[in-house]
């Protein structure tokens, strides 16, 4: 199986800050990767699909970049309806997620 | 507009089987793959397995943790994916969803369900 390292676990930001978080592979997955929101209580929101290709309908807000196994998810300017874990996803080979990243307002 | 509605949990015992439903509208179901993912209490996500659409054979993939205990099919007729799940274990106990792929050579879940929680406990 492919491991899926994000970091870090947890960050504290204020609103409008620039917030940026990593996520690892353990093998060259090329650009097979998603990043998703998952708020307590609602089902996952794909952001993210092939590194960097913006879902339709999510805002411009969010960014994907990388490829091969560094992978980095950024929130150009922190809302309060951003706070929420973000978990990366290879689909490389039989998907593995990584362990999530929670943000929250500092 | 695409949906998808999980149904079929509760509280099961240890060693017992329990049948997920997931019925989809608002897209040619039979087009689609779909997964399973399910979170633990606490923990992160996790995916389950999935089905391919029948024009590439309708097969199935499992994660390791679930393989020979869970199967996954379809009904293309009715829009409906289910998980049958056997020989449950307490380390099942997570909220399940279905998704739907974004393609059968990309499972990446572009749409999910609410989620329906299986509660495996003695």
């Amino acid at each position: 199986d492919i491991q899926m390292t994000q970091s870090p676990s947890s960050l504290s930001a204020s609103i409008g800050d620039r917030v940026s978080f990593t996520c690892q592979a353990s093998q060259d997955i090329g650009n097979y990767l998603s990043w998703y929101q998952k708020k307590p209580g609602k089902a996952p929101k794909l952001l993210i699909f092939d590194a960097s290709n913006l879902k339709t309908g999510v805002p411009s807000n969010f960014r994907g970049s990388g490829s091969g196994t560094d992978f980095t998810f950024t929130i150009s300017s922190l809302q309060p309806e951003d706070i929420a874990t973000y978990y990366c996803q290879q689909y490389s080979h039989l998907p593995t997620f990584g362990g999530g990243t929670k943000v929250e307002i500092k | 507009e695409v949906q998808l509605v999980e149904s079929g949990g509760g509280l099961v015992q240890p060693g017992r089987s329990l049948r997920l439903s997931c019925t989809a509208s608002g897209f040619t179901f039979g087009d689609y793959a779909m997964s399973w993912v399910r979170q633990a209490p606490g923990k992160g996500l996790e995916w389950v397995g999935f089905i391919r659409s029948k024009t590439y054979g309708g097969t199935t993939e499992y994660a390791a943790s679930v393989k020979g205990r869970f199967t996954i099919s379809r009904d293309d007729s009715e829009s409906i994916a289910y998980l049958q799940m056997d020989s449950l274990k307490t380390e099942d106990t997570a909220v399940y969803y279905c998704t739907r792929d974004l393609s059968v050579w990309e499972l990446s879940f572009d749409y999910w369900g609410q989620g329906t929680l299986v509660t495996v406990s003695s």
